[in-house]
């Protein structure tokens, strides 16, 4: 167990395509977040799942964001239309009992 | 809602002095968790140290101290003898318990810079 893992760490695409990160959490973690962080700012929590249940959605997640977390085991975080403004850290984190565990993110740029 | 308030962007201090980051939230819930994290620029959030709302001592993590003030809602974080590696952006972030209330609200964070 090497804690979770995104991929990509990196990722520019162009304004108006789909992009897809995936998290893979610790695996006997059963609660699993997407957080975003924009430059200088703290993370703001978008969403998280509770095995494969989605159990709550920020705001921030507009229709063109949706996450997955298939069988309960990995996430995939999909962001349809990219917009300039979802330039930011994506963060997946994961836990069991209360204590979480962050990945090293992907940073999306959107030119 | 709950809310957390860090109000220094920047710190600066010299090589094993102590330092102390500010951290004030606000919550109605009465019980609670918070938590600090250190995010290097690698951009991992390296979990530091954590305080339940009806912990009656305050937690200690090797060199890191949480001053947790309950009536002032305060939860500064301590470092003492600071070293060059503790350089980084340091979030404050609190948990409520309440059903459902699973997710982590952050502060804007502080970034620490140690100097030789």
């Amino acid at each position: 167990d090497t804690g979770v893992s995104q991929d990509p760490r990196h990722k520019i695409t162009k304004r108006g395509q789909n992009v897809t990160f995936r998290c893979d959490p610790i695996s006997e973690h059963n609660r699993l977040y997407w957080y975003r962080q924009t430059l200088g700012q703290g993370p703001e929590f978008l969403t998280y799942f509770q095995n494969e249940a989605q159990l709550e959605k920020s705001r921030l997640l507009s229709d063109r964001f949706s996450a997955e977390r298939p069988k309960g085991s990995f996430s995939t975080l999909e962001i349809q239309r990219t917009e300039q403004g979802d330039s930011a850290m994506y963060l997946c984190a994961s836990s069991l009992l209360g204590g979480y565990t962050f990945g090293s993110g992907t940073r999306l740029t959107v030119v | 809602a709950q809310k957390i308030t860090q109000t220094q962007p920047g710190m600066f201090v010299q090589e094993k002095e102590a330092v102390t980051l500010d951290c004030t939230y606000d919550t109605s819930d009465q019980s609670y968790g918070l938590f600090w994290y250190k995010q290097p620029s690698s951009g991992e959030m390296i979990f530091l140290i954590y305080q339940g709302s009806y912990d009656e001592q305050n937690a200690t993590e090797g060199r890191y101290s949480l001053n947790f003030q309950k009536a002032r809602k305060s939860a500064n974080l301590v470092i003492s003898a600071s070293q060059l590696g503790d350089s980084a952006m340091y979030f404050c972030a609190m948990r409520g318990v309440a059903q459902g209330a699973q997710k982590l609200v952050f502060g804007q964070g502080t970034r620490l810079t140690i100097n030789p």
